[in-house]
């Protein structure tokens, strides 16, 4: 288990239908990150929050739409998606992007699949 | 642009082989280097080197970074079953706001 805990671990849906993912960590690290990996290929990033701020979006559709409520959590709502969205979706975090140069911490991931 | 070149992307081997994998990367501000294996979950945080000929060692593993060479190399000797996974090597840049830029990965398959 890692220390990054990603919610739900699978995740069936409609094209219709709107859902988030879920992740959380307790490490008082300032950096959250969202990746796309799709099956035999590395993590693409997505987004990159740094204090609560969202700091990178790599021209990523709207239809994923990023939130960071607070230091510890970091969501991903769903609307919309396309069968080409389903891939596993992994969550990442690490200490802070400018003053501390630190590993990124990646949890278990939410594997998604669009109907 | 930056790259990270892995290879082999794959490998076969049989337990208590040691292997060398590699990685070449061309990165603007080079900020670190990461190594990752991956099995069915998430990436596990194996390495990160920031500086040349600094061997890092874990159990059968090590890895070590070139700097002038724009290379690294992941060695794991006494290879065992468990070993088995995709082996990720990452790059970051200063000023790429904590963007890693992954390379295709090595599958290691260790046979018994």
């Amino acid at each position: 288990d890692t220390e990054v805990t990603q919610t739900p671990k699978h995740l069936v849906m409609g094209m219709t239908n709107k859902k988030s993912l879920k992740c959380e960590q307790h490490m008082g690290h300032r950096a959250m990150y969202w990746y796309k990996q799709k099956a035999k290929k590395p993590p693409e990033l997505m987004f990159v929050y740094s204090y609560e701020k969202l700091s990178i979006n790599e021209s990523v559709p709207s239809r994923f739409s990023p939130e960071c409520p607070n230091s510890s959590l970091l969501n991903l709502h769903l609307h919309a998606l396309q069968p080409e969205d389903s891939a596993l979706y992994l969550c990442a975090s690490s200490q802070d992007l400018i003053r501390s140069n630190q590993p990124q911490h990646f949890g278990d991931g939410t594997r998604l699949s669009i109907l | 642009e930056d790259k990270v070149v892995q290879s082999p992307l794959s490998l076969v081997v049989h337990e208590g082989d040691t292997v060398t994998l590699n990685c070449s990367y061309e990165v603007t501000n080079f900020r670190s280097l990461l190594w990752y294996k991956q099995e069915k979950k998430a990436p596990t945080f194996l390495f990160m080197l920031t500086s040349s000929g600094i061997e890092k060692k874990s159990g059968r593993l090590s890895s070590i970074l070139d700097k002038k060479e724009l290379f690294s190399i992941l060695n794991i000797t006494a290879t065992q079953t468990g070993d088995s996974a995709i082996y990720l090597c990452a790059v970051s840049g200063w000023g790429s706001q904590g963007n890693l830029i992954f390379g295709k990965g090595t599958k290691l398959s260790v046979k018994p």
